[in-house]
């Protein structure tokens, strides 16, 4: 069965405290790897997307690595404003255009 | 408006009401979807409509119907649900159902009394 998991379930970081979230994932025929950010209160916003093993993308502070059988969220020297919940969502060939996602990785960043 | 809005923002119904909620893209996608985010638990996909057929029922009690009349917009109308089915309710739309990348409403905030 399909499966994404992410963790640690919450994470509290002074500001400028850089970490690491991570995405496992035991999804066949991994289509694409996505993560969100979801404020309270509000709707998933986009942010990566990754195809395959070895792909990086950055964001500002944020840079998203994938591996076969996991992604990093990796925060450097993160703020107060990047305060939220981080969704991980994989994509399958099996389940055409059905995102998988995990329960999500609750960040808080204290001044 | 841009992007995909979702009304009503919030929505309290008793278990006899019947109620719609509403969902507009302007990303001109033809694909859209509603998704159940209950506290602690991943999003649960519902339905999919890709050029306003519907392409994916995910196992939804029938107390769930959706209504697609144009690649714009989705409804979802409520009947007789339960207070289980309290939860944040997300439209999202992509281009098409392949794979894309899907993008989010605000939700609508429902507390089935």
């Amino acid at each position: 069965e399909d499966q994404v998991t992410q963790s640690p379930e919450a994470l509290r970081l002074q500001e400028g405290e850089s970490s690491s979230l991570n995405c496992s994932y035991t999804v066949s025929g991994l289509r694409g790897l996505f993560w969100y950010r979801q404020d309270p209160g509000k709707g998933p916003e986009f942010l990566f997307t990754l195809y395959s093993a070895g792909e990086e993308k950055e964001k500002e502070r944020l840079k998203a690595t994938l591996t076969k059988k996991e992604s990093f969220l990796h925060i450097t020297a993160p703020k107060p404003e990047d305060s939220a919940t981080y969704l991980c969502a994989g994509l399958s060939y099996n389940q055409g255009g059905k995102l998988i996602f995990g329960q999500g990785t609750e960040l808080s960043v204290k001044p | 408006e841009t992007g995909v809005t979702q009304t009503p923002r919030h929505l309290v119904m008793g278990m006899t009401n019947k109620k719609s909620l509403k969902c507009e893209q302007h990303l001109g996608h033809n694909a859209m979807y509603w998704y159940k985010q209950s506290a602690k638990k991943p999003l649960e996909l519902m339905f999919v409509y890709n050029f306003k057929e519907q392409t994916e029922n995910n196992s939804v009690p029938s107390r769930f119907s959706p209504e697609c009349p144009n690649s714009s917009h989705l409804f979802l109308h409520l009947h007789t649900l339960q207070p289980e089915d309290s939860a944040l309710y997300l439209c999202a739309s992509s281009q098409q159902t392949g794979g894309e990348t899907q993008y989010f409403g605000p939700g609508t905030r429902l507390l089935v009394l």
